[in-house]
């Protein structure tokens, strides 16, 4: 069975960092690509970052770039999002989630969210 | 980056009607597009991927179509889990969702 477990969340103050973990298990982890994606309270979901299989991509939504840093230990089946500079807008759930490994990307796996909360 | 439009925003129905969501992309995203439900306080689910495969272990009364620019999502016989928000996303560029159809009994 996948699972995905994410944990890290918390409140943090606005210029703090946060770093979200994502223990995978149930699957192959190097076979696939990996993504957080993010819901503000009430709000609708937003892909906030990518990483390929093996790391070498990455790509972010611009409201995070240089801000935040998706990485990946394939041996720990673990994916991350190391977040710096934070801002009262990126109060959200963050959920890290599973490509379904075919020509396009879906978000077949989703774990249960970890709330960030940026806030003085 | 493209943007998808869906409507309506919001949708009251009763068990057992059929009800149909629209997803509208700015540009042509051939067939790249797929569907979420989400419950609250949950992690949404893939219903629908490439426009009209429908995921493993989705109820069939789950359909989607639409290619180009113009996608719908429908629910041929309401059920009462069914009662959710739904997304659709694009998945030809950068990744955008839309902006969610919230399914309300009516």
């Amino acid at each position: 069975e996948v699972q995905l477990v994410e944990s890290g969340g918390g409140l943090v103050q606005p210029g703090g960092s946060l770093r979200l973990s994502c223990a995978a298990s149930g699957f192959t982890f190097n076979r696939y690509w990996m993504f957080w994606v993010r819901q503000a309270p009430g709000k609708g979901l937003e892909w906030v970052a990518n990483i390929k299989q093996d790391g070498s991509e990455k790509d972010y939504v611009d409201s995070v770039k240089g801000r935040f840093t998706v990485s990946r230990d394939n041996a720990k089946s673990s994916l991350y999002l190391q977040m710096n500079s934070l801002r009262v807008e990126d109060t959200a759930v963050y959920y890290c989630a599973r490509d379904k490994g075919i020509w396009l990307t879906t978000y077949e796996y989703w774990g249960q969210g970890t709330l960030v909360t940026v806030s003085s | 980056d493209i943007q998808m439009t869906q409507s309506p925003s919001s949708l009251s129905a009763s068990v057992g009607d059929r009800v149909t969501i629209t997803c509208r992309a700015s540009q042509s995203i051939r067939n790249y597009v797929n569907w979420y439900q989400q419950k609250p306080g949950k992690a949404p689910k893939v219903l629908i991927y490439a426009a009209s495969s429908l995921q493993s272990g989705v109820p069939s009364r789950f359909s989607g179509s639409g290619s180009g620019t113009d996608f719908t999502l429908t629910i041929s016989s309401l059920q009462p889990e069914d009662f959710a928000t739904y997304y659709c996303q694009q998945s030809h560029s950068t990744l955008t969702f839309g902006q969610g159809t919230r399914l309300e009994m009516k």
